[in-house]
This record gives C-alpha cells, structure tokens and sequence, in this order.
C-alpha cells in the first residue's frame, strides 16, 4: 500500500514569513496527526483529526500555527508568521483501526 | 496531561550484550504503548507494541514489559546487532488511541 505522503521535503523561510506543509494520509486511515520533532528530541504532538474533526489540539500553538483536514483526507499544516524556534521536522502521521501510526518522510523547515 | 519519561538518554553496549530501555507514563488511563525506532535522517517506525490488558510481549529478540501498577514500561533488546543502532522512543496514549505522546528518545550504539 502507498504510504504517507509529505511535501515539500525541505523548507528555508526567514523569521515573520509563512509556510503550509501537505500530507496526504493512507487510504482508509481516518486519524491523522502532526508532530514537531525538533533535532534531538521525541515527536511532539500539534493535532489530531478524526475525519475532518478535531480529536486534540492541546498543543498547537493556535496564534501561529494553522491546520485543516475539510474533506477528512489530507491536511495542510500552516504556520504564520514563523519563528526561528520552529525549526524542526514536521511529521505527518495516519493510524489504521489497531492505532498503529504509519508516518511520513517529514518536511523539514529551517527558520533563518 | 500525559507525560512519558524515558531513561536512559544514550546506551552502549557490545554487538550480542542486551539493550534495555525504561519509560514512565503520568496518565494511569494510558493503555496503548508502542515503541518505535527511528534511524538518522528517516521516519519512526513501530517495532513492537503493548496493550494495558497484558504484562509482556515478545517478537524475536525484542520483548516489551509492562507494569500498570507503577505505571512503567521497557524494551528488551537481546543479541544486539550494529543494526540495531538508532533512536528508540517510547510513547503512551489514551483508550481509543488518542493523544499518543512520545518519550525523549534513547540513542543505542551497538558496536561490533
């Protein structure tokens, strides 16, 4: 089966401008999530749907950071304006019916 | 919230020695516990899993415990491999497979 897909791969945006990330989960997965790994550290989770709803949002942070899944199949994480503190690896994830995550490549975003 | 504390940080040992690595959870409704591995530059992957209603699991040479009552949980890793070599990140979620969240990761080296 197609795994999950992420893009872009790479991301180098200055301080105050914007980014979208893509992911398209694998077909049939209805929870989809996003996670921050910064360099050296565990995934941390942003959001998670169920379909296009929202299951858990504790930790984004909303005056910034965006994300949508409307048709409850892939999502758009956004990120306005960036800082220089979110530099890190941004990982898109869908789980089928045993919970088991199956992520994607990431989209690795430098902020300069 | 939930909180998963993860010990220890980096681990050496020689190829054939055993590897064991040690989490904590916060949340005593946590019931869902996987372990992934991540190598350099790629994506976790799950390598074995733990459900509340059981103490052990074992698949090959890796084996996870889990004890509910003091709410922690460990990977074995026996005959170590140069390829076993990566980041190991333990993680906890709640019942329905919400809100996964992921330890601080164990970097294992396995020198031949």
């Amino acid at each position: 089966e197609a795994g999950v897909a992420q893009s872009p791969r790479y991301k180098i945006i200055e301080k105050r401008q914007s980014v979208a990330f893509w992911c398209n989960p694998i077909s049939g997965h209805a929870t989809l999530y996003w996670y921050q790994q910064i360099l050296g550290q565990g995934p941390k989770l942003l959001i998670q749907f169920q379909n296009n709803g929202v299951v858990d949002d504790s930790q984004l942070p909303k005056d910034r950071f965006s994300a949508e899944r409307l048709k409850g199949v892939d999502s758009t994480l956004k990120i306005q304006p960036a800082k220089l503190e979110d530099s890190a690896v941004y990982l898109c994830a869908s789980s089928n019916m045993d919970g088991e995550l199956f992520f994607g490549e990431g989209s690795r975003l430098t902020v300069l | 919230g939930e909180n998963v504390e993860q010990h220890p940080s980096t681990l050496s040992v020689q190829e054939g020695d055993s590897a064991v690595i040690k989490c904590t959870y916060s949340d005593s409704a946590s019931n869902y516990f996987p372990w992934y591995k991540q190598e350099l530059g790629k994506r976790p992957q799950l390598i074995i899993d733990i459900r509340s209603n059981v103490g052990e699991k074992k698949d090959q040479r890796i084996a996870v415990t889990l004890n509910k009552t003091a709410k922690h949980f460990s990977l074995h890793i026996t005959e170590t491999q140069p390829e076993d070599s990566a980041v190991y990140f333990c993680a906890a979620s709640l019942p329905g497979f919400q809100k996964l969240v992921f330890g601080t990761g164990t970097r294992l080296l396995v020198s031949p």
